[in-house]
């Protein structure tokens, strides 16, 4: 699987914005970017997932470099709530036995 | 909409004991999945399923964890016998039948060897 790198931690201030970091400098033309993120004592949730294009929903917005070697994923107005482990994993899309590996994510810290 | 279903929520064991976790996922989800995850890592696949075939286990301790998946939809993972290093919390989780569909978790089952 390809790996990705991203920062261990990262902090922010509530309603501010927050850019979490991702490179994937092996990806290749038939992975996706997924993210996603573990509250604690929580099993992982679905943020975001893309391929070439930006994308956005309800919980997020992620921007993919031109050259898919790295992606933000764009949390608008950080809450309390959004503390977690952000998990970027590149998943192929191709075949039937697609799987999801995880690394040791970013941990969010969120202060008031 | 319901939401993926384990039990139980924490057990504890003791080293050499055998421990059985269970796992309903959504209606519908063809594709069910257990992951391992330690204190401080991120999850690790056990065991895939695709309907009650697996699909992958390469990273499943054959030797002491089995796993089944009876008729297609509730699922179970089995230690046997239990070892320190088995500690961590159990996630399974569901997804439909497409390589890019996305993945419910459960909330998982801690599980303590001591």
């Amino acid at each position: 699987d390809a790996k990705t790198t991203q920062p261990n931690s990262m902090e922010s201030n509530e309603e501010e914005p927050v850019h979490l970091p991702c490179n994937h400098s092996t990806i290749s033309g038939t992975d996706y970017i997924h993210w996603y993120r573990q509250l604690p004592s929580q099993g992982p949730e679905y943020v975001i997932h893309g391929l070439t294009s930006n994308v956005n929903n309800r919980m997020a917005s992620l921007a993919i470099a031109e050259d898919r070697k790295s992606s933000t994923l764009i949390l608008h107005r950080a809450t309390l709530r959004d503390a977690a482990v952000y998990y970027c994993i590149l998943r192929d899309f191709t075949g039937t036995a697609s799987k999801l590996t995880f690394g040791t994510g970013t941990r969010l810290q969120v202060t008031l | 909409e319901a939401g993926v279903a384990q039990s139980p929520r924490y057990k504890i064991i003791e080293k050499r004991q055998s421990v059985a976790f269970w796992c309903n996922p959504i209606s519908g989800h063809a594709t069910l999945y257990w992951y391992q995850q330690i204190l401080g890592q991120g999850p690790k696949l056990l065991i895939q399923f695709q309907n009650n075939g697996v699909v992958d286990d390469s990273q499943l301790p054959k030797d002491r964890f089995s796993a089944e998946r009876l008729k297609g939809v509730d699922s179970t993972l089995k230690i046997q016998p239990a070892k320190l290093e088995d500690s961590a919390v159990y996630l399974c989780a569901s997804s439909l039948d497409d390589p890019n569909e996305k993945l419910f978790f459960g909330s998982g089952t801690q599980l303590s060897v001591l």
